[in-house]
């Protein structure tokens, strides 16, 4: 089946500093999203990305889909100490008319005061 | 905001037991899924509901594992007889639209079976 592979699976770093994590498949996807999730609560999406080659920005995140649609970044900038979570890429099950998405791993993100 | 509603929280349920997660989706949203979080790992899609009927399952959701529409507002997940490995997070979501940027996840029902 379809596997999103998230790198690093965790990471700590110092308030104020860039953050980027990945994402790649060796499927195709065309769609790709990026969700926060804090603990005891649900994921939260933060960027939609439909377009390969895109770049878009919420806030201090930008999120790239790749050319080849089988990777996406997300870069946090000047990190704060609410920043702190776990980040999925997800994105939709290839099958036609499928509503199902398929999440990566996540990306433990931990912000030093 | 609005947003989806789920109770309880936290379950905890003996193995063999019958149990009952409850959702209330965003009003006027028309599509309706339950996704699973085994601590730890990522978030697995189990079922989506549109129209009164199941529109897909994945293998997960085997013949233990029922949803239902009881009424204009809610949406359980019905799983029959509890096994250890069900212990999970469950999370309902819905959308108005079946466009995957407009799903919104619910905080999740910490399900514990002992």
């Amino acid at each position: 089946g379809q596997q999103l592979n998230q790198s690093p699976q965790s990471m700590f770093i110092q308030e104020g500093e860039d953050v980027s994590m990945n994402c790649t498949s060796s499927s195709i996807f065309n769609t790709w999203l990026w969700y926060k999730q804090e603990p005891g609560e649900g994921p939260v999406l933060l960027i939609a990305l439909y377009k390969a080659g895109e770049l878009t920005s919420n806030g201090r995140l930008t999120a790239q889909f790749g050319i080849t649609r089988k990777d996406s970044f997300l870069n946090i900038s000047a990190s704060i100490p609410s920043d702190v979570g776990i980040y999925f890429c997800a994105g939709p099950y290839s099958g036609a008319g499928s509503y199902q998405l398929t999440f990566g791993k996540g990306t433990k993100l931990s912000v030093i005061p | 905001e609005p947003e989806v509603t789920q109770t309880p929280s936290h379950q905890v349920t003996q193995m063999g037991q019958e149990v009952i997660l409850r959702c209330v989706p965003i009003s006027n949203h028309l599509y309706f899924y339950w996704y699973r979080q085994i601590l730890g790992q990522k978030v697995e899609f189990l079922v989506s509901f549109y129209n009164n009927e199941i529109s897909e399952k994945s293998e997960i959701f085997d013949d233990q594992f029922s949803v239902e529409r009881p009424d204009g507002s809610n949406f359980t997940l019905k799983i029959r007889s509890t096994k250890l490995e069900d212990s999970a997070m469950y999370f309902c979501a819905s959308s108005e639209e079946g466009a995957f940027s407009f799903l919104h996840f619910g905080n999740g029902t910490r399900l514990t079976v002992t």
